[in-house]
């Protein structure tokens, strides 16, 4: 099992580019969690799935932002426009039943200037 | 916003010290999870406590809890220079609510 696994690693992008970040599922773990961590504000939760339905957007910091689901195995979270106030280190994370522990994937590591 | 706080911010020790980090939560808890993140990398799961224990142990780690303080503690013994990371707490308030992290202690083991 190759675990969670986020794609790109790292991103640096311009002011107003769309950023989508991607993550596999462990096979079999049905819920899937969306972190942004900084230095500022620690690990905040964004939005999270269970079964690939959204259960709650309600970190999801704008408009701006928005997460899918389309497979038991596969999400996306995009930005559009990015905007500075964006850079983070965003990581997904999956779970395979209530009372576990979280898989973390490695991180994807947002610049924009 | 953060639910647990840990505490110390950061902690510095020598090789073979135990190194303890607590943990104060603020509502009611379904469990407690304790997770170590190395610079540069994700979260890697520790240990998880249930609201109606007390007291885990797994290999060098010993976790408390004490729910009528709202607090939890984390033992490391014999510290190694690879226990060296940043270490969170996590709490859920039910099984299917998701976990949310403190800022974490920065532990620093020095050989």
């Amino acid at each position: 099992d190759a675990g969670v696994i986020q794609s790109p690693r790292h991103e640096v992008t311009e002011m107003g580019q769309e950023v989508t970040l991607r993550c596999k599922l462990i096979s079999g773990h049905n819920s899937l969690f969306w972190y942004r961590q900084t230095m500022m504000r620690g690990l905040e939760l964004l939005i999270y799935f269970n079964n690939n339905v959204p259960i709650d957007d309600s970190g999801m910091p704008e408009d701006r932002f928005s997460a899918k689901m389309p497979n038991a195995s596969f999400s996306t979270l995009k930005i559009q426009p990015s905007e500075p106030r964006d850079s983070a280190v965003y990581f997904c994370a999956s779970r395979g039943g209530d009372d576990y522990g979280y898989t973390f994937g490695s991180g994807t590591r947002l610049t924009v200037v | 916003s953060q639910q647990g706080e840990e505490d110390p911010q950061a902690l510095s020790i020598q090789e073979g010290e135990n190194a303890t980090m607590n943990c104060s939560y603020k509502t009611s808890i379904n469990n407690l999870q304790w997770y170590r993140q190395n610079s540069g990398r994700g979260l890697v799961h520790l240990i998880l406590i249930r609201s109606n224990e007390r007291e885990k142990h797994s290999g060098r780690l010993r976790v408390t809890l004490d729910t009528s303080k709202k607090s939890s503690s984390l033992l490391i013994t014999a510290s190694r220079a690879a226990d060296t990371a940043s270490y969170f707490c996590a709490t859920d308030s039910s099984g299917n609510t998701p976990l949310v992290f403190g800022k974490g202690t920065r532990l620093s083991v020095i050989a």
